[in-house]
């Protein structure tokens, strides 16, 4: 099976400016949670979608959003980008099968976002 | 809320030195609990893992953890450490079945010097 994979690998923005950063998990995972890396602040929670619905969210801003489609694939947005925002954005999947069965999350190699 | 915690943020080793990082976890209730390793310019790969049984669980390349729950404990253990070990390594856990959202500790630099 291929992994998960994110696009776009690198992404330079301005302050101000809004950016939407795409996931596509492993085949027949329906569970895709997004992580924020930075060195200061280390992997930070950002929120997780499941059947196209979000099911956990971590303390981020409402800057910070997030949708899933019927194919599973998710997407991120952050709007009005601040210099704080610049990071590693680190998409996971996880088939997240029925209650009982426990399950791990598999990441993809993130999108580098730099924030000028 | 959960929280975790790693106790050494950089280890310098020797290769076939042993390795032991630790890591405690705060969390009342079932948890899951996994080791992450990040290879320079490489993405979060899966070391090991624990949900239950066994409490000393294996992973890829010879490393183990032990888990002790009455010490909330979850350490990484590797008995002779390879230069290619050279990396970051993160200890995370979750709760219940629910493995969308994970606590991550803050990470481990592990060098191993030839």
């Amino acid at each position: 099976k291929a992994g998960v994979t994110q696009t776009p690998r690198y992404l330079i923005k301005t302050r101000g400016q809004q950016v939407t950063l795409s996931c596509s998990p492993i085949s027949g995972h329906r569970s895709v949670s997004w992580y924020q890396q930075t060195p200061g602040q280390g992997l930070q929670f950002l929120f997780e979608y499941f059947s196209e619905t979000q099911r956990n969210k971590g303390n981020f801003p409402g800057r910070f959003s997030g949708r899933q489609f019927s194919n599973s694939r998710s997407e991120m947005n952050v709007s009005t980008l601040e210099l704080g925002d610049s990071a590693l954005y680190l998409c996971a999947s996880s088939p997240s099968r029925a209650s009982g069965v426990y399950n791990e999350q598999f990441f993809g190699p993130g999108t580098r976002l730099t924030v000028l | 809320a959960q929280s975790v915690s790693q106790h050494n943020h950089h280890v310098i080793l020797s290769e076939a030195a042993s390795l032991e990082l630790g890591c405690n976890y705060s969390y009342g209730g079932t948890v899951n609990l996994f080791w992450y390793v990040q290879y320079p310019g490489q993405h979060l790969q899966l070391l090991l893992k624990y949900f239950s049984g066994d409490p000393l669980v294996k992973g890829i390349k010879g490393f183990e953890a032990e888990f002790i729950k009455s010490k909330f404990s979850f350490n990484l253990r590797k008995p002779s450490v390879q230069w290619s070990d050279t990396a970051e390594y993160f200890c995370a856990v979750n709760a219940g079945t629910n493995a969308g959202k994970s606590t991550f500790g803050d990470g481990t630099t592990l060098t191993v010097k030839p």
